[in-house]
């Protein structure tokens, strides 16, 4: 079964130090991976995604992630962390076995914390 | 450009009253549409799913139903609302093509709805 795993709850992180948001994920096949933003009392936001081509990719409001196959890993980072970075984060990654309805699954979400 | 709309933005309904969140897409056409149920803040539960009119698939057994009577309109419902229904509802689409290439986003989400059963 394919599936994606946030390991932190929660990440805290002083303002202007670097982040990282860890994912993980399981598929049989070559991964779509997607991260959303989510800030309280609204709807998720995209950020990225890695189709193909380039492991680094780059995002909106300076967040990149990197796509890591042997580690099966789509860690979210940002060189310097701002207060208002301050959200909940979702990776996902497209249900290869559901044909075009496109479904994506989602991790459960970490939130982040960006203290002055 | 698109967009998508849902309301209302908060609701609060007793136990046993009916439910009807409306979710409506513009500027694209023959959208995949979904309904996502959001717990205590964290993580997403997919509810339906609709490729077309008239066409809905649900995740899980529950207590709502959806519809589409529309192209770029999707429905969540219930009789009878319980306790447990609470939660944050949100509504999300994609476009069919292009989606998986440089010029795919994923899905879309509205603003959401949060509904509390009192």
């Amino acid at each position: 079964a394919q599936s994606v795993a946030q390991p932190e709850d929660q990440v805290n992180v002083a303002e202007g130090n670097p982040l990282t948001v860890k994912c993980t994920y399981s598929v049989s096949g070559n991964p779509y991976l997607f991260w959303y933003v989510q800030y309280p009392n609204r709807g998720l936001q995209f950020l990225l995604k890695y189709i193909t081509g380039d492991n680094l990719v780059k995002g909106s409001y300076g967040f990149e992630a990197e796509f890591n196959k042997s580690q099966t890993s789509f860690h979210l980072k940002k060189p310097s962390a701002l207060v208002s970075d301050s959200a909940l984060y979702f990776c996902a990654v497209r249900d290869l076995g559901s044909g075009n309805t496109g479904k994506l699954i989602f991790g459960q979400g970490t939130t982040l914390q960006v203290k002055p | 450009s698109q967009t998508i709309h849902q309301w209302p933005a908060t609701l609060v309904q007793p136990v046993g009253s009916p439910l009807s969140l409306e979710c409506t897409v513009e500027g694209t056409s023959n959208p995949n549409l979904y309904w996502y149920r959001q717990a205590a803040g964290r993580g997403l539960q997919l509810l339906f799913y609709s490729v077309g009119i008239g066409q809905i698939s649900s995740e899980v057994p529950q207590n709502l139903s959806a519809s589409r009577p529309q192209d770029r309109q999707f429905i969540l419902s219930s009789k009878k609302l319980l306790l447990s229904d609470s939660g944050f509802y949100l509504c999300a689409w994609r476009g069919r093509s292009g989606w998986w290439g440089a010029g795919g986003y994923g899905y879309t989400f509205g603003s959401g709805t949060r509904l509390t059963v009192v």
